[in-house]
């Protein structure tokens, strides 16, 4: 089975703060993507990449930046964050192609206070 | 881009019914659909999925129906159990090679 990690598993910060949260995959999968978990909204797309150095913005992009510098590796990053961004952060990787399977990863509880 | 709209939010049934989830998507060129099941402090896992090529699709205990025409798919649990009990999110993708556009999710609550 895919596997996807992802840290830190929480993380509390204030507003204003600087935040990077990180996942790796090892299973060569082309696609990584980084989504946001909130109550009544479900899963929402933030940014995805389908290699290193490629970026593609997803459907609620604002007060986040990624970087994928590795096949391997896609970091999410908050340089300012805000109380509207604690959340759950799930981080995925598929295959391209096909009808790709998305794995999850863990998740990262984020609390901005 | 695409949206797509999930019903019921919270589903209670009873242990031996069957459970039924509904979507609808709005882009028309939408041509896969996955149904994801995410348990208490899980990660979601996909249980299922049709391409737009198929109306019907069946796997143990889990049946999903696709219409095309009203831009409309479907979950549907049979003989449902207490490890059925979960969150369920649909999804649906434009494009070979883009990103999936999630419903809401479906809190299923399976009563003894």
């Amino acid at each position: 089975e895919a596997a996807v990690t992802q840290s830190p598993r929480n993380k509390v910060t204030v507003t204003g703060g600087n935040v990077t949260l990180s996942c790796r995959q090892t299973n060569s999968h082309n696609y990584m993507y980084w989504y946001r978990q909130d109550t009544g909204h479900g899963l929402r797309l933030i940014h995805y990449s389908y290699g290193a150095g490629n970026l593609q913005i997803g459907d609620v992009p604002d007060g986040y930046k990624a970087t994928r510098t590795t096949q391997e590796d896609f970091f999410l990053l908050l340089e300012l964050a805000s109380p509207s961004q604690t959340s759950l952060y799930f981080c995925a990787s598929s295959d391209s192609g096909g009808a790709p399977e998305q794995y999850f990863g863990p998740g990262t509880r984020l609390t901005v206070l | 881009g695409e949206q797509v709209e999930q019903l019921p939010s919270i589903l209670r049934v009873q242990e031996g019914s069957s459970a039924s989830i509904n979507c609808t998507y709005e882009n028309s060129a939408s041509n896969y659909f996955p149904w994801y099941k995410q348990e208490p402090g899980e990660n979601p896992k996909l249980i299922i999925d049709i391409r737009s090529n198929m109306e019907r699709k069946q796997t143990q205990g889990l049946i999903v129906l696709l219409d095309k025409k009203a831009k409309r798919f479907s979950l549907h649990i049979t003989d449902t159990q207490p490890g059925d009990s979960a969150m369920y999110f649909c999804a649906a993708r434009t494009g070979f090679a883009s990103a999936l556009t999630f419903g809401s999710g479906t809190k299923v609550i399976v009563l003894p």
